[in-house]
């Protein structure tokens, strides 16, 4: 069971837009800064989001991500077939139980 | 560009320790900003971070792992390292290494390596 909440799966139509929500506490998302992952089949993860709404070089704006309180909301606009992909958010969790980097299940995401 | 590559056996037998490198290229492992870290997938689930390391040494483990690993790191290869022992089933995944800025994102991923315990 991971420390960080996020719903199993979300689906929208291409061209639509969707939000992915992430849940934690104050020993992770509510004191530190939250980070989005892309990882598509088969590939290793790639940063879509850090410190909670930035995007790196070469991320379209079509990504954004927000953060409020214990959670943390990544948001896709515009959507396209090759979003397809699961996505994890992450922090750093003072907890002793924990401590460490804690990330989300995962979200598949499905563009009909 | 910034390259990490993982190496390392793709099979490790149940007890035994499971140990991998990660080589820098493109960059120093002794750029005083970054930590570089361990993080696995199993099959067909999450991601689970194992540990990160500094250029100097100074570690963070997952608590849930941190008896069974050690990590180091060699400025002069460019290269870090992870051990896991006693090894089993549960242990088989996909093992990425990655950069992280100071103990945040995790912004450079390797491609991954499956490492299967299995005799």
């Amino acid at each position: 069971q991971s420390v960080l909440t996020q719903p199993p799966s979300v689906s929208a139509a291409p061209g639509q837009k969707v939000t992915i929500s992430c849940s934690g506490s104050s020993s992770n998302i509510g004191n530190n800064d939250v980070s989005w992952y892309q990882q598509l089949p088969g590939t290793a993860p790639k940063l879509l989001i850090y410190d909670n709404n930035k995007r790196p070089s070469g991320i379209p704006d079509r990504f954004s991500g927000s953060k409020s309180g214990a959670s943390a909301t990544l948001g896709i606009t515009g959507l396209q077939t090759g979003d397809e992909a699961d996505y994890y958010c992450g922090t750093w969790d003072t907890s002793l139980s924990a401590g460490g980097v804690v990330f989300g299940g995962g979200t598949k995401l499905t563009v009909l | 560009q910034l390259q990490l590559q993982e190496s390392g056996p793709g099979l490790v037998k149940p007890s035994e320790t499971l140990s991998l490198t990660c080589t820098v290229s493109g960059g120093s492992i002794s750029n005083p900003n970054y930590y570089w870290g361990w993080i696995r997938q199993p099959p067909g689930k999450g991601l689970e971070w194992i540990g990160s390391i500094y250029y100097s040494g100074s570690t963070y483990y997952n608590p849930s792992l941190k008896s069974r690993v050690t990590t180091s790191v060699d400025t002069s290869k460019n290269q870090f390292s992870l051990k896991l022992s006693s090894v089993t089933a549960a242990d088989t995944a996909v093992y990425y290494c990655g950069r992280t800025r100071g103990l945040r994102e995790i912004g450079y991923w390797g491609q991954g390596t499956l490492v299967t315990v299995s005799s």
